[in-house]
């Protein structure tokens, strides 16, 4: 069974600081991987993307990916009230999207 | 262009009944995913559906079942409701479904309560 294992939370961040939230897969042979926010009441839309290793920055999100220890992490920086979410990891195994459940992320002012 | 679309929003059923829940997908996406969403399981992946055949599915009984129509347009129908089958439904599309890089576009999903 192909597992994604979040960290449930809630993580707490001030505003303003750096918000790290960090994904595990089992499978060796995963290619894509992909970050969702989730607002409570609300379907999950994607944010980031990544397929190779290293860093990919989309404004202020910045994804990691190492498939060497098969982890991926999304940090956002200077965090906003607006960016307090569930971030949901998803990894693309055997033709489907296998989901992490969730990382709730509360942006403290 | 307009999103996905799913009906009904919510629904209450009660233990052994039948409900078929629809979705939409945007116009000239031809692979529709459904999946069941309940608090601390996060997204349990059902089915895959492309150009109205089956293509993957995940480990829920056979009561679980879905069709895709020639307009991409998919139902699902979750036969012999149980307590356990309240949850979140979501629906959701992407492109020609050949890319493992291709986004998914979610529908606003269908609340289902089983009494």
């Amino acid at each position: 069974q192909k597992e994604v294992e979040q960290n449930s939370g809630p993580l707490s961040v001030p505003e303003g600081a750096i918000a790290s939230l960090n994904c595990t897969y089992s499978d060796r042979g995963s290619q894509s991987f992909f970050w969702y926010r989730q607002y409570s009441g609300k379907s999950p839309e994607l944010i980031m993307s990544i397929y190779s290793n290293g860093d990919k920055e989309d404004g202020r999100f910045t994804a990691q990916l190492n498939k060497a220890s098969q982890y991926v992490s999304l940090l956002i920086r200077d965090s906003q009230p607006s960016d307090s979410a569930t971030y949901l990891c998803a990894v693309w195994s055997n033709y489907q999207l296998i989901w992490g459940a969730g990382t709730k992320l509360i942006i403290k002012p | 262009k307009a999103g996905v679309t799913q009906t009904p929003r919510y629904l209450i059923k009660t233990r052994g009944q039948q409900v078929t829940l629809s979705c939409s997908p945007i116009s000239g996406h031809r692979s529709v995913s459904w999946y069941q969403q309940t608090p601390g399981q996060g997204l349990q992946f059902l089915f895959e559906y492309f150009s109205e055949t089956q293509r993957n599915k995940g480990n829920f009984p056979g009561r679980f079942s879905g069709r895709q129509f020639s307009n991409s347009r998919s139902e699902m129908n979750v036969s012999t409701l149980e307590l356990g089958d309240s949850a979140l439904y979501l629906c959701a599309s992407r492109g020609d479904g050949t890319g493992v890089t291709e986004k998914l576009f979610f529908g606003s999903g269908t609340q289902l309560s089983v009494l």
